[in-house]
């Protein structure tokens, strides 16, 4: 199975706008599987930030944004926060028949 | 509310098995799929593969087929992952996942660290 790839590392200063991309292929993004993004805080457990390429679940600030074109996904953080430092994980699908998941390669998010 | 709770560390040496626990609680354990994931030291997060814990059916990634096994306990409402003919790169944190459908993996557990080394 692919991985879907994201840049190794983004940063910005308080306040700012960043975007996270995440680049899959005609097999699974582009194949139409959504997209879910998770937030890793260092020597925590994942959580989940955006399902259904677009939503939030409950308690999410909506700083925390993402869409969704062909093979692509972004997820985009408005107003970075101190808190926001953090790795970030795409996820998709990798088959409609086994429910096989793909993540992607990572993104360290550091606020300047 | 709804939790999984891991088991403790293990250290283990090369060639052994593991077998990683994860107690669901606050949620009907039979109703979603649990998921294992895997992270290296310093790496990115590994699908392993999943549970039904209704049927007991599986599903694994093709670099696991052979070497994992996965289980569930209904009357604990635990599920479970066995990893065998362990080498020094299986050291990672092993993390389990309810699966809520469209809604993704909505809840982890905290982490199991696995150790590899002779």
């Amino acid at each position: 199975q692919s991985m879907l790839t994201q840049p190794p590392s983004v940063s910005g200063a308080p306040g700012q706008r960043v975007t996270i991309s995440c680049t899959g292929t005609s097999s699974n993004i582009g194949a139409g599987f959504d997209v879910l993004w998770y937030q890793q805080l260092p020597g925590t457990a994942p959580k989940l930030l955006i399902y259904g390429n677009t939503q939030r679940p409950s308690g999410v600030p909506d700083r925390f944004s993402g869409s969704k074109s062909g093979t692509s996904a972004s997820l985009a953080i408005a107003g970075l926060q101190a808190e926001d430092e953090a790795d970030y994980y795409c996820q998709t699908y990798g088959s409609s028949v086994t429910g096989s998941r793909v993540f992607g390669t990572g993104t360290k998010v550091t606020v300047l | 509310q709804v939790q999984l709770v891991q088991s403790g560390a293990e250290v283990k040496k090369p060639g052994a098995s593991v077998k990683v626990s994860c107690k669901s609680s606050g949620y009907t354990f039979t109703g979603q799929y649990i998921h294992w994931v895997r992270q290296a030291p310093g790496q990115g997060l590994e699908w392993m593969g999943w549970i039904n814990p209704k049927s007991g059916g599986t599903n694994y990634a093709q670099k696991f087929q052979g070497r994992v096994n996965m289980t569930g306990d209904t009357s604990i409402s635990t599920a479970y992952m066995e990893l065998s003919s362990l080498k020094s790169d299986d050291t990672a944190v092993y993390y389990c996942a309810r699966d809520f459908g469209y809604y993704g993996l909505d809840v982890w557990g905290q982490g199991t660290t696995v150790t590899v080394s002779s």
